[in-house]
């Protein structure tokens, strides 16, 4: 079965500090791959993708994620955090069965502490 | 324009009411999505659209009625909804809808909170 891992529900991290978020993933077939952020009381807005090419994937508010086939994991980074970070983040791999859909994993949270 | 709009932002709505969902993007996307969420859970896909038509009905009750009248608008008609329904309702567009560029990211919009009293 094709399906998302977040192995930690909250990430917490002091401000300035390097910051990652976790997510392996099992799917047939090529993997593409999604980072979404969702503020308190809002919809989910895109970060980066993965579809083919660099593993080092660059995104939205200096977020980035590294893609790597070996250990089937897909972690967002970024080198330094800002209290503004503090979001639940979700990863998602479409489903290669049924294109429009997306799988999405169970969302980390993160505290990004001043 | 580069976003999804919903409408109403909050709806409160007794079991016996009958209410609708309303989504607008005018990005030219010809796939458009509801899902549900509840709180700190994985958005729920409910409805896929593509090009106008109903491709996707991931068995949601009858109760809950999409409708796609055109390219630009989504609507989810509510009736006689029960109170575990009450949760965000989040419409999302992407650029092409399958055997396409399937890979292409979903925007979503800011989503619509029901309560069903």
């Amino acid at each position: 079965a094709q399906s998302v891992a977040q192995p930690e529900d909250q990430v917490n991290v002091a401000e300035g500090n390097p910051l990652t978020v976790k997510c392996t993933y099992s799917v047939s077939g090529n993997p593409y791959l999604f980072w979404y952020v969702q503020y308190p009381n809002r919809g989910l807005q895109f970060l980066l993708k993965y579809i083919t090419g660099d593993n080092l994937v660059k995104g939205s508010y200096g977020f980035e994620a590294e893609f790597n086939k070996s250990q089937t994991s897909f972690h967002l980074k970024k080198p330094s955090a800002l209290v503004s970070d503090s979001a639940l983040y979700f990863c998602a791999v479409r489903d290669n069965k049924n294109t429009d859909k997306l799988i999405f994993g169970t969302g980390t949270r993160l505290q990004v502490f001043p | 324009d580069t976003e999804v709009t919903q409408t109403p932002k909050h709806l409160v709505m007794g079991m016996t009411n009958k209410k609708s969902l309303k989504c607008e993007q005018h990005m030219g996307h010809r796939a458009m999505y509801w899902y549900k969420q509840k709180a700190k859970k994985p958005p729920e896909l409910m409805f896929v659209y593509s090009y106008e038509k109903l491709s996707i009905n991931e068995s949601v009750p009858s109760r809950f009625s999409p409708e796609c009248p055109n390219s630009s608008l989504l609507n989810l008609h509510l009736h006689a909804l029960q109170p575990e329904d009450s949760a965000l309702y989040l419409c999302a567009s992407s650029q092409e809808p399958r055997g396409f560029s399937s890979y292409n990211e979903q925007f979503f919009g800011p989503g619509t909170r029901l309560t069903v009293l």
